[in-house]
Parts: structure tokens; C-alpha cells; sequence
């Protein structure tokens, strides 16, 4: 069975600080990855994803099989960064996701 | 474009109680998904359709639930005879086409409360 593990509950960084949000995933084979994020009343929303490779608010990920990880960077952290984050993996040809935990971020001014 | 809603918002019901809660997805989203969030649990997926069939239930956690998808738009989760533990906010998602690399679309949620 797939699972996604996000080790801390809360993370908290100062403003401008460098950010770096865990997940490591354990899955035999190759996984879609995820990073969700929820904003205060707001929904459940994508943040990246690893096939597109891309850099979205300043937040990268990399998809590092070796070591199954999937962790979430932001060199200069910001206020609005603040939110619940959260991990998620899909295996190939399924259509469901599977969360981790999810990881409150607080950016402290 | 409107997103994905759902309803209500808030369900407060008695033990014991059946409660239907209902998804529109985004229009032309083939794929529907329902999940739910409670505390100590995270979130957790309970069923997915395609179109107006729904290829994976195993996330429904007992015969009480039960989920249909008419005319490959609307959907409604009902739960019976509601016991406690049911308490969560349930999600609802839609996707493009159910590729396992498609962006998944989150509604509001409804939270249910279980008396």
C-alpha cells in the first residue's frame, strides 16, 4: 500500500528565513507527486506538482526516488506563506490521492 | 469559471439520522472524487467516479456509506444511520479526464457533526 508521511505537524520560520517542508512517500513504483495547500477559509488547493517541474510562489520540489522523498523549499519564506500543507502521492494509472498528514506552516514576522 | 461546490456547508444531525450531501463539479470534469478530513485521521479518499461510474469504493469505510453520480455532473454522498465517528468535513474534488496526473479541484467542503 502507498503512504505519505509528513514528520512534522508544525513548522514554524521567521519572515525571509529559508523553508523547507518533509514528505517522504513509500511506494513500489513510480508515484505522481503533490503538494496541496489549504489557506486560512479557503480550499484545499495544487501548489506544484513534480511532473511539471515547476517553481510556483517561489516553492520547489524535487522528486528524489533514492531517498523517496518529496520535500517542499522556499529559500526567502513570506507572511503569506502561512497555510496547512499538504503532501499527496497517486500511482500510475490510479486516480486517487493519498494524503500525508499535513504540515502547519507559520511565517512569523 | 465556477468551481466546485458543495452542500451544505454545515450538517448538524442526531445520532442515528441519515444525511445526503451534495457535489457539483466543475463543468466537463468526467472524474469526481469524494474524500473526507477529520481530526487524527488526515484526509482520507473515499470514492471516485468516472462519468456516472464509480470504478474504486474502497474508501468507503462501511456499508452505511454510499455515493451516486447522476447525468456525469452532480453527486450526493449519503451516510445512514450517522454515528459519531462520521463527524468530519467531507471534500469533494472533480478532474479533467481522472489521469493520475491531473489537478485535482477541491470544493468548500461540508462539515458534518454528529450529535
Amino acid at each position: 500500500a502507498q503512504r505519505v508521511t509528513q514528520p512534522e505537524k508544525l513548522l514554524s520560520v521567521f519572515k525571509g528565513a529559508p523553508v523547507e517542508l518533509k514528505c517522504n512517500y513509500s511506494y513500489s513504483g513510480s508515484p505522481e507527486l503533490f503538494w496541496y495547500v489549504q489557506y486560512s477559509r479557503q480550499r484545499l488547493q495544487l501548489l506544484l506538482r513534480h511532473i511539471s517541474r515547476e517553481s510556483i510562489k517561489g516553492f520547489t520540489a524535487d522528486l528524489n526516488k533514492g531517498e523517496t522523498s518529496f520535500h517542499l523549499k522556499k529559500p526567502f519564506a513570506q507572511e503569506e506563506d502561512s497555510a496547512m500543507y499538504y503532501c499527496a502521492l497517486s500511482r500510475q494509472g490510479a486516480q486517487k490521492l493519498v494524503f500525508g498528514q499535513g504540515t502547519r506552516l507559520t511565517i512569523n514576522p | 469559471g465556477a468551481g466546485v461546490s458543495q452542500s451544505p456547508s454545515n450538517k448538524v444531525t442526531e445520532k442515528g439520522k441519515d444525511v445526503e450531501l451534495r457535489c457539483d463539479p466543475i463543468s466537463g470534469h468526467t472524474a469526481l472524487y469524494w474524500y473526507r478530513q477529520s481530526l487524527g485521521q488526515g484526509l482520507e479518499f473515499l470514492i471516485y467516479f468516472q462519468g456516472n461510474s464509480a470504478p474504486d469504493k474502497s474508501g468507503l469505510p462501511s456499508d452505511r456509506f454510499s455515493a451516486e453520480r447522476t447525468g456525469g455532473s452532480v453527486s450526493t454522498l449519503t451516510i445512514q444511520r450517522t454515528q459519531q465517528e462520521d463527524s468530519a468535513v467531507y471534500l469533494c474534488a472533480s478532474s479533467p479526464s481522472g489521469g493520475s496526473t491531473d489537478t485535482q479541484y477541491f470544493g468548500p467542503g461540508t462539515r458534518l457533526t454528529v450529535l
